[in-house]
């Protein structure tokens, strides 16, 4: 069985430019959670889908962050426009219905100069 | 919202040591408490779990302790091995989302 995969593994853009994050869930799991770690720090919640529905999005810092998960599948995350402090390693994280285990990909790291 | 301490930040032990963990949170609703490990470069793993209903669970050389009237949980690793050197997660949950703990980073000395 496939694990949670992210695209891409590293980015590097200037302050300003756009970066959109993409994470594959584990089949057939409708909960979908994107994570943000800041280097030293603890792994941050964002934001939370049950398919394609937002469940919750109180960890998403500002109106420069969107995500989608259009069809119950596949989601992005895109900041628009970046800045220095969204740099971090920011993970996707898929479940099943009723289960607490979070299954996690292996983080894509944004660096903004 | 949740809040979660995690105690030391770093720590280092000699292989064969055991090494101790702890986390504490603020909402006694909370019910689930899982521990993830991180491993350089890699994803973070679920290696065990504890609910609320449990004061202890061992699986080989992890164990976690819950005390829900203090609101705090560790996690034990006996006989240490340099493989078990990564970065260690605790994380508290009550109905879905997960908050997680700064982490430690563990080392263990061959």
């Amino acid at each position: 069985e496939a694990g949670v995969t992210q695209f891409p593994s590293h980015s590097v853009i200037e302050k300003g430019q756009t970066v959109t994050l993409r994470c594959d869930p584990i089949s057939g799991h409708d909960n979908l959670y994107w994570y943000r770690r800041v280097m030293g720090k603890e792994i941050k919640f964002l934001l939370h889908f049950v398919k394609e529905s937002k469940q919750d999005e109180s960890g998403m810092p500002n109106n420069r962050f969107l995500a989608e998960r259009t069809g119950g599948t596949y989601s992005t995350l895109k900041v628009q426009p970046a800045e220095l402090e969204d740099s971090g390693v920011y993970f996707c994280a898929s479940s099943h219905p009723g289960t607490g285990e979070l299954f996690f990909g292996e983080g894509s790291r944004l660096t903004v100069l | 919202g949740e809040n979660v301490e995690q105690h030391p930040s770093t720590l280092s032990v000699q292989e064969g040591d055991s090494a101790v963990i702890k986390c504490t949170y603020s909402d006694s609703a909370s019910n689930y408490f899982p521990w993830y490990k991180q491993e350089l470069g890699k994803r973070p793993q679920l290696i065990i779990d504890i609910r609320s209903n449990v004061g202890e669970k061992k699986d080989q050389r992890i164990a976690v302790t819950l005390n829900k009237t203090a609101k705090h949980f560790s996690l034990h690793i006996t006989e240490t091995q340099p493989e078990d050197s990564a970065v260690y997660f605790c994380a508290v949950s009550g109905y879905s989302t997960l908050t997680f703990g700064k982490g430690t980073m563990l080392l263990v000395s061959p």
